[in-house]
């Protein structure tokens, strides 16, 4: 079975520049996580989805940050506009009721905003 | 205070060693924990889940006390391949039961 898909891997951009990352999470898996890392604050939570819905974004950092989940198998996190400070590793992971919560994550897209 | 909070380490044992983490919590509603492991530059992976009586896997020991609201990980005979960060996951239930990571314990195992 495919895992969560994850795109780009890798991005390279500039400041002020629009970033959309994106997420095909497990199939049958209704909750979809966002989460960020970098070294000095760890995994952070942005947001996450059931069922399609947001049900907790308290952790995207600010405006300039968005997520949708159109359907259950797609979601994006936009950064409009993007900063130096933005860059980091960026995990998409789904989970299904059945499995207890356990959640599984995509490779990540590794962002650098120059 | 943190939600979830591990010493980052890097611990430093030799192959053989036995080397345990523990990882406290702030909310005591949580329900589920976990551990999971994490490679250089690789995305998390499940270990293991970690039950209220304990639960080993292998040379893996998972121990939970509610009361004092910490979990445990203790790894035996300690091997190369175990070097990895090794996050403590805790599910928040009354928070809509999102998942908080710890910052992650590294671990290094020298021959």
């Amino acid at each position: 079975d495919a895992g969560v898909i994850q795109s780009p891997r890798h991005e390279v951009t500039e400041m002020g520049q629009e970033v959309t990352l994106r997420c095909k999470p497990i199939s049958g898996h209704n909750s979809l996580f966002w989460y960020r890392q970098t070294m000095m604050r760890g995994l952070e939570l942005l947001i996450y989805f059931n069922n399609n819905v947001p049900i907790d974004d308290s952790g995207m950092p600010e405006d300039r940050f968005s997520a949708k989940m159109p359907n259950a198998s797609f979601s994006t996190l936009k950064i409009q506009p993007s900063e130096p400070r933005d860059s980091a590793v960026y995990f998409c992971a789904s989970s299904a009721q059945a499995s207890g919560n356990t959640i599984y994550f995509g490779e990540g897209s590794w962002l650098t905003v120059v | 205070r943190k939600e979830v909070e591990q010493d980052p380490g890097p611990f430093n044992v030799p192959e053989g060693a036995t080397v345990a983490f523990n990882c406290t919590y702030s909310n005591s509603a949580s329900q589920s924990f976990f551990w999971y492991r994490q490679d250089c530059r690789k995305e998390p992976k499940l270990l293991m889940s970690v039950y209220s009586s304990g639960n080993e896997d292998g040379r893996f020991t998972a121990q939970l006390n509610r009361a004092s609201q910490y979990i445990s990980l203790l790894i035996r005979d300690s091997k190369l391949s175990d070097s990895a960060t090794y996050l403590c996951v805790v599910n928040f239930y009354n928070q809509g039961g999102k998942l908080i990571f710890g910052q992650g314990t590294e671990l290094s195992v020298k021959p």
